[in-house]
């Protein structure tokens, strides 16, 4: 099984900061990674999909990057409704694969 | 707009089974797979079956494969999950998500699986 992992596993910053995530998988997934947010209670919401590009709906201060084995998310400007937690997900291979998450805080 | 309905959910002994089913709404259900993400008490996200618009195919989870059977009707427009052999690791919630540009792109609210005796 491909094995993705996140970097930080949390994180604080202030409103207004620029906050990145990473994603590394194990091995070489193209572009087939997807992005998710997930407030305390609540179900999952789709972000990213084909590591760049924005689900419908999504504002524009979340952006995604990287291909092969690397990833990132980007939140260009931090605001208090995204304090939440990032999950990554590989669907190159069955079993598709999440990372562990990665919950962000505000300062 | 989408709707995902699970339901199902409940408190079951260990070694017993469950079916979930997850109705679905606002889209043309017979276009899209279908997959089923669970999530343990305080822990991350984990996929767990997926079946094709035309159920001719279906993938499933090491954890799950031979115990969980996923299925669907899409004259009612309704994702099921059946569970046999259940165990203490497999309570958790149960999301049902809509494919949308090859991966989950709509998720549904959940409905909570408890196994304990």
């Amino acid at each position: 099984d491909i094995q993705m992992t996140q970097s930080p596993s949390s994180l604080s910053a202030s409103v207004g900061d620029r906050v990145t995530i990473s994603c590394r998988a194990s091995q070489d997934i193209a572009n087939y990674l997807a992005w998710f947010q997930q407030k305390p209670g609540k179900a999952p919401k789709s972000l990213i999909y084909a590591a760049s590009s924005l689900q419908s709906g999504i504002p524009s201060k979340f952006s995604g990057s990287g291909s092969g084995t690397d990833f990132t998310l980007t939140i260009s400007s931090l605001q208090p409704e995204d304090s939440a937690t990032y999950y990554c997900q590989q669907y190159k291979i069955y079993p598709r694969t999440f990372g562990q998450g990665t919950k962000v805080e505000i300062k | 707009e989408v709707q995902l309905v699970e339901s199902g959910g409940g408190l079951v002994q260990p070694g017993g089974s469950l079916r979930l089913s997850c109705a679905a709404s606002g889209f043309t259900f017979s276009n899209y797979a279908m997959n089923w993400v669970r999530q343990a008490p305080g822990k991350g996200l984990e996929w767990v079956s997926i079946i094709s618009y035309n159920s001719g195919n279906k993938y499933y989870a090491d954890s799950v494969k031979g115990r969980f059977t996923i299925s669907r009707d899409n004259s009612k427009n309704t994702l099921y999950l059946h569970m046999n052999s259940l165990r203490a690791e497999d309570t958790a919630v149960y999301y049902c998500a809509k494919e949308e540009m090859a991966t989950i792109g709509w998720w549904g609210q959940g409905t909570l699986v408890t196994v304990s005796s």
